[in-house]
């Protein structure tokens, strides 16, 4: 079964560009989670969609923006970039159950940086 | 937003020692708590995870330990080896959700 893909792996990008990040989830999974990653900040939550509809958002500010296709994949989309988005962009799937499954897989990551 | 203090930010353990790193969470009850680990350049990956009902549980080398009194879970690595050096986080959902509130990391190294 194939895993999380991610693309694109790595990007760089200039202050005040848009970026958009791409997540294709492991089949049969129908939620998509994302996460930025910092070395400063850790882990934290963006937002997650299921069934096309965002379910829950993290406290980024409204330059972050995300959707899901009916397939399942997802974009996520960084608009007026700043240094201090830099950062590993991670996408996570899951059945979706609330929680209860007790597992997110994890792609690889995008890794933007922001000159 | 739930909130999970994790430590040691840091450790390093020789081959064959115990790694033990440590995470507290707030008031809050969840379903399940989770501990990912990390390779450099992959994402996390499920290593383990406990039920709130249990105390303990084992996986191979493997241990999470639950106090539930002391609100704390703990992560137990028992004959550690250079294979098990990466990153390792705790972390607790958040409600019902898919959301998961994740600890700071501790970075474990386990020298030959």
């Amino acid at each position: 079964k194939a895993g999380v893909t991610q693309t694109p792996r790595y990007l760089i990008k200039t202050r005040g560009q848009q970026v958009t990040l791409s997540c294709s989830p492991i089949s049969g999974h129908r939620s998509v989670s994302w996460y930025q990653q910092t070395p400063g900040q850790g882990l934290q939550f963006l937002f997650e969609y299921f069934s096309e509809t965002q379910r829950n958002k993290g406290n980024f500010p409204g330059r972050f923006s995300g959707r899901q296709f009916s397939n399942s994949r997802s974009e996520m989309n960084v608009s007026t970039l700043e240094l201090g988005d830099s950062a590993l962009y991670l996408c996570a799937s899951s059945l979706g159950r609330g929680g209860r499954t007790g597992e997110l897989f994890f792609g690889e990551g995008s890794r933007l940086t922001v000159l | 937003q739930q909130q999970v203090k994790q430590s040691p930010q840091s450790l390093i353990v020789q081959k064959g020692g115990i790694s033990i790193i440590n995470c507290a969470y707030e008031n809050t009850a969840f379903d399940y708590f989770p501990w990912y680990q990390q390779f450099p350049g992959k994402g996390p990956a499920l290593l383990i995870a406990i039920r709130p009902d249990v105390s303990e549980k084992k996986e191979g080398r493997f241990t999470i330990s639950f106090n539930k009194s002391a609100k704390q879970f703990s992560l137990h690595i028992m004959d550690s080896q250079p294979g098990d050096s990466a990153t390792y986080f705790c972390a607790t959902p958040q409600g019902g959700s898919e959301k998961l509130v994740f600890g700071k990391g501790t970075k474990l190294t386990v020298n030959p």
